[in-house]
């Protein structure tokens, strides 16, 4: 939504950096993790996850790194590009369920 | 083509006056949700249902209502509006399978209560 970024910690980058937006989860029951990006207006979409039992997890221009030591999530955008510029969050899943608590989302500005 | 479908996109009401948002889902998924996002609070779940028939709170359940008469259709149920209850609100799906159940996001209803 419009107004979804007030009050988000913001993470402001150039055009072709590569951007780096962390989270920290809760609940070290949790077996699996997403990244979504919300654009202005639309909904939520996914964009990368993993579980558990993995540290790291690459696709197109982005990959996911998992330390389950610190319950840290991270996602790095490569080559970051205007059309990143939206609202990412985290989510995870705790085992067992199918209930997703989400972060309260990072947003990320990139500047021509 | 897989989609979320939410309706209405926009909606404005008065208090007390009862209203429902439709969501239905393509994709055959047993699990299906309510969220409502608010500036800073991020995306808070109302609802959720496993299966036809089978419906549970979620964080912010009070004020409103589901059901699951159907598979593909999860319908949000507001019986009496409250200015509180202006937000933007997500339905989504997805499969029970595990280890992966990515959820899949309806594009939002924006309500505004006055």
């Amino acid at each position: 939504g419009e107004n979804v970024g007030l009050h988000l910690p913001t993470l402001s980058v150039q055009e072709g950096d590569n951007s780096i937006i962390n989270c920290a989860y809760s609940n070290s029951a949790s077996d699996y993790f997403i990244w979504y990006k919300q654009e202005s207006g639309k909904g939520p979409q996914f964009i990368i996850d993993i579980r558990s039992n993995m540290d790291k997890r690459q696709g197109q221009r982005v990959t996911v790194l998992l330390n389950k030591t610190v319950k840290h999530l991270s996602l790095q955008i490569a080559a970051t590009q205007p059309g990143d510029s939206a609202v990412y969050f985290c989510a995870e899943r705790k085992e067992g369920y199918s209930t997703l608590t989400f972060g309260k989302g990072t947003m990320l500005l990139v500047s021509p | 083509e897989a989609q979320v479908t939410q309706n209405p996109r926009y909606l404005i009401t008065v208090t007390g006056k009862k209203l429902t948002v439709t969501c239905s889902q393509n994709m055959n998924h047993e699990y299906m949700s309510w969220y409502r996002q608010d500036p800073g609070l991020g995306l808070r779940q109302i609802y959720y249902s496993m299966n036809v028939e089978v419906t549970d709170k979620g964080d912010v359940p009070e004020g409103y209502k589901v059901s699951r008469k159907e598979k593909r259709n999860f319908p949000l149920i507001l019986e009496s509006p409250s200015p509180n209850q202006t937000s933007l609100y997500f339905c989504a799906s997805s499969s029970n399978s595990v280890p992966k159940n990515i959820q899949y996001f309806g594009a939002g209803t924006r309500l505004s209560v006055l």
